[in-house]
């Protein structure tokens, strides 16, 4: 079945600056990879997701860059301010039948 | 409309009791799942529904859990004989187009 690890496990950073949180996968017939972001307290929303198709896709100060012949995906956030701060979670699954599986999440901290 | 609802919020109860968690998904949504989110470790799967296919059980980590869904919507987990191992917040999710997961906000069971 998929396996996804994601690095780091925690990430604090100076407010403006950008973070990258790393997944990579293990099922070749995987091609959806979203991206979940969890605040204190709060159930995991989605926030940005790729299919295999595509390379990158971006959502304002998000973007997503996949790179199937390495399996590997990143999340990039840029000027990054304090409400980013939260839990994000990666995930792959083949957009069918199987479920999405989902990283150990990257705890991001944005210091003000 | 309303979301993904759960119930319990909170559940404490003792070693070895038998414990049900419920889920109402999205009216609609034809996929539904059951997730668990330990102290700082990610969303491990447990189930998948899928319309009325077959369950996808991969996940239970032991025949101690079992879970259905009654009528394609409603979603109960059933933990026999619980462990304080089983400690942690069960999340149901639900998603009409097998991408894009809507999470409720979770049961926090604890076992003593």
């Amino acid at each position: 079945g998929e396996n996804v690890e994601q690095h780091p496990s925690t990430l604090s950073v100076q407010e403006g600056d950008s973070a990258v949180i790393k997944c990579t996968y293990s099922d070749s017939a995987s091609n959806y990879f979203p991206w979940y972001k969890q605040e204190l307290g709060k159930r995991p929303q989605l926030i940005i997701d790729i299919r295999s198709n595509v390379g990158e896709k971006k959502d304002q100060r998000i973007a997503v860059t996949l790179n199937k012949t390495a399996k590997h995906f990143s999340l990039h956030i840029t000027e990054t301010q304090p409400e980013d701060s939260a839990v994000y979670f990666c995930a792959a699954g083949d957009s069918g039948n199987t479920p999405l599986v989902f990283g150990k999440g990257t705890r991001l901290s944005v210091i003000a | 409309g309303a979301g993904v609802s759960q119930s319990p919020s909170n559940k404490v109860t003792e070693k070895g009791k038998d414990v049900e968690l419920r889920c109402d998904p999205i009216s609609g949504h034809t996929a539904l799942y059951w997730y668990r989110q330990s102290l700082g470790q990610g969303l491990e799967f447990l189930i998948y529904f899928q319309g009325n296919s077959a369950p996808d059980k991969s996940g239970l980590p032991s025949d101690r859990f079992s879970a259905e869904r009654t009528g394609g919507s409603v979603s109960t987990l059933t933990i026999q004989r619980t462990q304080q191992e089983d400690s942690a917040v069960y999340l149901c999710a639900s998603s009409l187009s097998r991408e894009k997961l809507f999470f409720g906000s979770g049961t926090q069971l604890s076992v003593l």
